[in-house]
């Protein structure tokens, strides 16, 4: 079975600055995929950025980053220039690769920006 | 571009009815996944659909059911109705693309519904 563990369940960030959202995982498996959603007051499940584990290159969509280190089985996320709208809870998620497989949550981090 | 889409928003049902929540996953998407999200709670997964088959099943309890319809729809039909069962169910659609080096079946999350059992 494949576990997600988020430690940091509160963070907090000054508007533009730059926050880190940890993020570790443990599984058997050698090909899986592992996201970060994030969820606004709204309640919507959001898909803000996505890390093949075959890839070494981690991914980036623009102000997000990863961090994805497999070895140490560890997937951060790096919020940069921070912004009000970027206020949600954040969760990382983990995925065996192949057909119609499920999302296997952390528990998140709730994430505020502060103006 | 067009999203999941799930039907009703918002339901209240008492103890012990049931309740059929409905998934209109996004067109050309041939997979549907329910998840169930209980307050202060990250989602668990339900069940999954793949062409209409039942693909991959997690923690449904037995008084739960689901099906997908043959325009991929999907229905989660939920009988005997406990006050545990409050939550916010999100549907989510993907299109399982073969190989690894695909899209990673990245999952698209409607609204989801709040159902609330009182």
């Amino acid at each position: 079975a494949q576990t997600v563990t988020q430690s940091q369940p509160e963070m907090s960030v000054q508007e533009a600055e730059t926050v880190t959202l940890s993020c570790t995982y443990d599984t058997s498996e050698s090909n899986y995929y592992l996201f970060w959603y994030k969820q606004p007051p709204s309640r919507q499940m959001i898909l803000v950025i996505r890390q093949e584990a075959y890839k070494q290159q981690n991914a980036t969509e623009n102000r997000f980053s990863v961090n994805f280190q497999k070895a140490a089985k560890s997937f951060s996320l790096k919020i940069s220039d921070s912004q009000l709208g970027d206020t949600a809870m954040y969760f990382c998620a983990f995925m065996i690769a192949g057909s119609a497989r499920q999302l296997t949550f952390g528990s998140g981090t709730q994430l505020t920006v502060l103006p | 571009a067009a999203g999941v889409i799930q039907s009703p928003r918002h339901l209240i049902k008492e103890k012990r009815e049931t309740a059929t929540l409905k998934c209109y996953p996004i067109p050309r998407h041939d997979t549907v996944y329910w998840y169930q999200q209980g307050p202060g709670q990250d989602p668990q997964f339900l069940i999954s659909f793949y062409e209409k088959m039942q693909s991959d099943k997690g923690s449904i309890p037995d008084r739960f059911s689901a099906q997908q319809f043959s325009d991929y729809h999907s229905e989660l039909n939920m009988s005997s109705l406990e006050l545990g069962d409050s939550a916010l169910y999100f549907c989510a659609s993907s299109l399982v693309l073969a190989g690894v080096g695909g899209s990673g079946n990245e999952q698209f999350f409607g609204p989801g519904t709040r159902l609330t059992v009182l």
